[in-house]
């Protein structure tokens, strides 16, 4: 069954400060992994999106990386602000369609105190 | 950020009233998808288009109802609602991503609607 898996399921850190939240995925066959923000009431946006020769990928203070072999993924946020505060949403696709099938975690809710 | 527009943003109506959920896009996508979100939970697929006059029910099971007239519009229709239906509808379009080939496609969601059935 293709699943994916993310945590922690919450997090809480003070302004500044660093943090990596973690997505373990069973999709096959994989296409791309992507990494979502969706703030409260809002859509999800898209933060960055790697395919399987891709092992990091960047945007801003936004670092992903991904090992195909293990099947996991994380983001690494830098010198974290309020303006973080969101769900993270790891979001894997596979190969399989034409339509690009999405699998979506349930996200990590991430909270910065100032 | 997308030009992907979804309305009303909210909306609390009685049980049994038939109601519509508005998304456009001027970005010319062919791909249209309606997701299900309750407060917590993943993103559940109940609907997508691949163009006009195409439409398919997505992995969730779903009362409602879409179609698919214009390339830009792709509105999500529930005859009765019910209490049960409360939760957050968002609808999202999709391109290929020219970095990563024809299927990788990057999809851009809408803001969402909250839909509150009393």
């Amino acid at each position: 069954k293709n699943q994916v898996e993310q945590s922690p399921q919450s997090l809480i850190i003070l302004e500044g400060k660093n943090c990596t939240l973690q997505c373990n995925y069973t999709v096959s066959p994989f296409s791309n992994l992507r990494w979502y923000k969706q703030d409260t009431g809002r859509g999800p946006v898209s933060l960055t999106i790697m395919t399987f020769s891709e092992n990091t990928k960047s945007n801003g203070r936004y670092t992903a990386t991904l090992d195909a072999d293990t099947k996991q993924s994380s983001l690494h946020i830098t010198a974290s602000q309020l303006s973080d505060s969101a769900s993270y949403i790891c979001v894997v696709s596979d190969r399989g369609s034409t339509l690009g099938r999405l699998y979506f975690g349930r996200g990590t809710q991430l909270t910065v105190w100032p | 950020e997308a030009d992907i527009y979804q309305t009303p943003r909210y909306l609390v109506i009685g049980t049994g009233k038939k109601i519509t959920l508005e998304c456009s896009q001027t970005m010319g996508h062919d791909k249209m998808y309606w997701y299900q979100q309750d407060p917590g939970m993943e993103l559940h697929l109940i609907h997508y288009s691949y163009g006009v006059n195409s439409t398919e029910k997505g992995d969730l099971s779903s009362e409602s109802t879409v179609s698919r007239i214009r390339t830009e519009h792709f509105p999500l229709t529930l005859e009765s609602a019910r209490p049960s239906h409360t939760s957050q509808y968002l609808c999202a379009s999709s391109q290929p991503n020219p970095g990563t080939g024809y299927t990788s496609y990057e999809q851009y969601f809408g803001p969402g609607t909250r839909l509150t059935v009393t």
